[in-house]
């Protein structure tokens, strides 16, 4: 089936710090979630994005849908201790209902 | 801001038993899911419905399982007779175009 390779798997930065992260696939994707969840909570949306190439914001976040269709990139400018958690790319792809969830990265972020 | 609700937030069953999580979504949204997440991994995709109807679902979504919207607004999962390998956090989802929300959270432990 359909797998999203987030990369790195887990991260440690220092508060301030940019942080980026990925997603890819070997299929094409139409559509990208990007989520953040805490310890034992819901994932909450992050950015959305729909065609190839968009770039979109949210506050200190970044997000890129990739030119292949097949990857995605999410950036958090300045990092503070409140961006600890572990996010994750959801994709949905052509005749399909569903999202596909990558596998995660978790961010610890040092005072 | 409308939301995603999910009740009970925690249930503990006996395996073989029957359970039903219940499920709120945001009033105007067409799309209805429900994705589970084993402790400390990625959250994987059950079921989605649409139209009064399941429109898609994964190898994990057996017979044992059933979803219904039996009032118009609740949207329930059930699972006919708990396993342990059943324990996990269910999250219900919702969606409207492309975007979609996710609940707290029900956290089953069978035991």
């Amino acid at each position: 089936g359909q797998q999203l390779n987030q990369s790195p798997q887990s991260m440690f930065i220092q508060e301030g710090e940019d942080v980026s992260m990925n997603c890819t696939s070997s299929s094409i994707f139409n559509t990208w979630l990007w989520y953040k969840q805490d310890p034992g909570e819901g994932p909450v949306l992050l950015i959305a994005l729909y065609k190839a190439g968009e770039l979109t914001s949210n506050g200190r976040l970044t997000a890129q849908f990739g030119i292949t269709r097949k990857d995605s990139f999410l950036n958090i400018s300045a990092s503070i201790p409140s961006d600890v958690g572990i996010y994750f790319c959801a994709g949905s792809y052509s005749g399909t209902y569903k999202y596909i969830f990558g596998t995660g990265t978790r961010l610890k972020v040092l005072a | 801001e409308p939301e995603v609700t999910q009740t009970p937030s925690h249930q503990v069953t006996q395996m073989g038993q029957e359970v039903i999580l219940r499920c709120v979504p945001i009033s105007n949204h067409l799309y209805f899911y429900w994705y589970r997440q084993i402790l400390g991994q990625k959250v994987e995709f059950l079921v989605s419905f649409y139209n009064n109807e399941i429109s898609e679902k994964s190898e994990i979504f057996d017979d044992q399982f059933s979803v219904e919207r039996p009032d118009g607004s609740n949207f329930t999962l059930k699972i006919r007779s708990t396993k342990l390998e059943d324990s996990a956090m269910y999250f219900c989802a919702s969606r409207d175009r492309y975007e979609q929300y996710f609940g707290p959270g029900t956290r089953l432990t069978v035991t």
